[in-house]
């Protein structure tokens, strides 16, 4: 079966603090795509980032960074120097064409909460 | 239009009776596709449309769910009689890709339906 597993429901951080959000899949499919979406209070998601199976290579995008591990199944979520702005609903999915089509499948979403 | 966009933006509804929820698309995206979020959960996967094709519906959670893209560009999900249990707020993505490529969902803001 295809899931995704947020752990963590919530964290709460101090301005500044760096934050790791913890997601975990899985997934029969050799070739499948990884992403983390952003939903703030305004309720849209946000695309952040795309990745597939085949590249494990880690990405950093100014404040925010992603560690990527097909051995332990892990895409982690790194936000360094939070700031409130981060405050957020983030979402880990996963699109597992072989096994699930071209859905989404998502987690359940780790509520970050940033205050000054 | 710049983004994606969704209408009704709040629907309330009394038990029992029929709503049609409309998405427009980024134009020109090929892909189309309607989320379900409960309350506190992750989008769940309903149906998804390649031009006017809908090639999986198999979220929808019942019969009474019914959604086409009769032109390939906008696209409605129909609920018929609805339940205490449909409140939720309906999720439209569109993707320039096609199945091939699994490029990044763009999500509307959501219609957020009340059944009372």
């Amino acid at each position: 079966a295809q899931k995704v597993t947020q752990a963590q429901t919530e964290i709460s951080v101090v301005e500044k603090e760096d934050v790791t959000l913890d997601c975990v899949y899985e997934t029969r499919d050799t070739t499948y795509y990884l992403f983390w979406y952003k939903q703030p209070p305004s309720g849209e998601l946000v695309f952040l980032i795309r990745r597939n199976s085949f590249d494990e290579q880690n990405e950093i995008s100014g404040r925010y960074s992603w560690n990527f591990q097909k051995s332990t199944s892990s895409f982690n979520f790194t936000i360094t120097a939070s700031q409130v702005v981060d405050s957020a609903v983030y979402f880990c999915a996963l699109v597992s064409p072989n096994q699930a089509g071209t859905a989404l499948i998502f987690g359940k979403g780790t509520t970050l909460s940033v205050s000054s | 239009g710049a983004g994606v966009s969704q209408s009704p933006r709040y629907k309330v509804a009394k038990r029992g009776q029929d709503v049609a929820l409309r998405c427009d698309p980024i134009s020109g995206h090929v892909s189309l596709f309607w989320y379900q979020q409960a309350l506190g959960q992750g989008p769940e996967f309903l149906t998804y449309f390649q031009n006017e094709a809908q090639l999986d519906k198999s979220g929808l959670p019942s019969d009474r769910f019914f959604a086409e893209r009769p032109e390939g560009s906008v696209s409605t999900l129909k609920i018929q009689r609805t339940q205490q249990e449909d409140s939720a707020v309906y999720l439209c993505a569109s993707s320039s890709s096609g199945r091939a490529s699994y490029n990044e969902q763009f999500f509307g803001p959501g219609t957020r339906l009340t059944v009372l």
